[in-house]
């Protein structure tokens, strides 16, 4: 069974504020891992795609960084807006059939 | 391009009918994936295809569920007989390779809400 966990699963922070969340995936046949934002009543849309030991990506005020080696990614969002609310979603492929697993994702509440 | 499209939107039927859920991929994408979302366990890759051919259908519950992609543009997902236990949304999401590699993003389509009685 692959696990792809993500903590905390909700977060409540004010306008203003940086906060940062993770993903933990298994560590063996990494092939690559995404970060998708997912607004309430859309669907998922793609934040970053990430395929390197310690890559880091950067869109905005939001970025994010992998470590294959340890199974982990984190997901920072700086100054956070009201726009920012949404829930925040990992996910995993792996070699040999590149098939895809989600996190459960992060809900992030940010209060004006 | 119009995105990933998914007919119909919402759905709302009765117990022991047949559904057939539709998607069209983004034109000139090679990977083709169906999703369903519960608030109990996410969301959840019931199968993909590349080039049309099914690779991983591991995900799909059980046999009341099909999943058919006749050519590059048109993929349905049926559920016959329906249960009230599959009243889900149910996501379409194509992707490309790049440069050979399957590293790129899943675009999604809106959803189809399906609601069993």
């Amino acid at each position: 069974i692959l696990n792809v966990e993500q903590s905390p699963q909700s977060l409540h922070v004010q306008e203003g504020d940086s906060t940062n969340f993770t993903c933990s995936f298994p560590s063996s046949n990494f092939y690559a891992l995404h970060w998708y934002r997912w607004e309430t009543a859309k669907s998922p849309e793609a934040l970053f795609v990430m395929t390197l030991n310690g890559d880091e990506k950067k869109k905005g005020r939001i970025s994010a960084t992998l470590n294959t080696k340890e199974g982990y990614s984190y997901l920072y969002i700086k100054g956070s807006q009201p726009e920012d609310s949404a829930t925040y979603l990992c996910a995993f492929i792996r070699t040999g059939g590149f098939k895809t697993i989600f996190g459960a994702g992060t809900r992030l509440f940010v209060k004006a | 391009d119009a995105g990933v499209i998914q007919s119909p939107r919402h759905e709302v039927t009765e117990m022991g009918q047949e559904v057939t859920l539709r998607c069209k991929p983004i034109s000139g994408h090679d990977y083709l994936f169906w999703y369903r979302q519960t608030m109990m366990r996410g969301l959840e890759l019931l199968i993909y295809f590349n080039n049309n051919v099914p690779i991983d259908d591991s995900g799909m519950p059980e046999d009341r569920f099909s999943a058919k992609m006749p050519n590059a543009s048109f993929s349905t997902l049926k559920i016959q007989p329906s249960e009230p236990r599959d009243s889900a949304v149910y996501f379409c999401a194509s992707s490309s390779t790049h440069r050979g590699l399957r590293t790129d993003t899943q675009y999604f389509g809106p959803g189809t809400r399906l609601t069993v009685l």
